[in-house]
């Protein structure tokens, strides 16, 4: 059983669309992230929950809206997107806010043509 | 803010040893990962350390010295599957609710 599942794992979609990125954990971890690895690999927080609540928003665009309808479940909705956009995000779960190892799911690379 | 500091690249010959130096600032700092990040995977915890001194797990060790805002990594006896990109990390304080990672250092092992 995969511990932390991201779907799609590819994703290419022109500019100005609306798409969605869904991340899901069995762990029954409190914690849930999102993270964008870009091109220079440099990975970067985007949002932190716990038990359903935002806890971190890292200056993220508006057109980026994480919705959490349990603990178990992040997903990740972005409008009107971007040529810079185009990146790998990450969604990752931990038991406690940082206080211990995080779980990282396979990465969504996504593409804006 | 936060900075980390790690070196770009490392490279290593199989069998020998390599050390990956981390560097941080920040206030309220809580503790440090290292996280391994094989190219288009997810990063995998290594090693968690929040008190002064080494941690050792097998092939891999973690050094942390509080008062000097430095960690690094110590992998032992490289194998070719260790190429990858290593990520050191900070949390708390600044970085309360959140891992502040590094760029990242890539450590190419040579037969």
């Amino acid at each position: 059983d995969t511990a932390v599942s991201q779907t799609p794992k590819y994703l290419v979609t022109q500019m100005g669309n609306d798409k969605s990125i869904k991340c899901e954990q069995n762990l029954g971890h409190d914690t849930m992230y999102w993270y964008k690895q870009d091109s220079k690999k440099f990975l970067k927080i985007m949002f932190s929950y716990n038990n359903k609540e935002l806890i971190i928003n890292e200056t993220v665009p508006n057109r980026f809206s994480p919705k959490s309808p349990d603990k178990a479940h992040l997903n990740l909705h972005i409008n009107s997107l971007e040529l810079g956009d185009s990146a790998v995000y990450f969604c990752a779960s931990s038991q406690m806010i940082t206080m211990d190892e995080a779980f990282f799911g396979q990465g969504t690379r996504l593409t804006v043509v | 803010g936060q900075n980390i500091d790690q070196p770009t690249e490392m490279t290593a010959t199989e069998g020998a040893i390599v050390q990956i130096n981390c560097t941080y600032q920040t206030s309220g700092f809580n503790g440090l990962f290292w996280y391994q990040q094989h190219a288009g995977e997810a990063p995998t915890f290594l090693s968690y350390n929040v008190l002064d001194g080494l941690e050792e797990k097998g092939r891999f060790s973690s050094f942390l010295s509080r008062s000097k805002g430095y960690s690094y990594l110590l992998l032992k006896e490289l194998q070719m599957k260790d190429s990858a990109s290593y990520l050191c990390a900070a949390t708390g304080g600044d970085s309360w609710g959140k891992l502040q990672f590094g760029a990242g250092t890539q450590v190419v092992v040579t037969p």
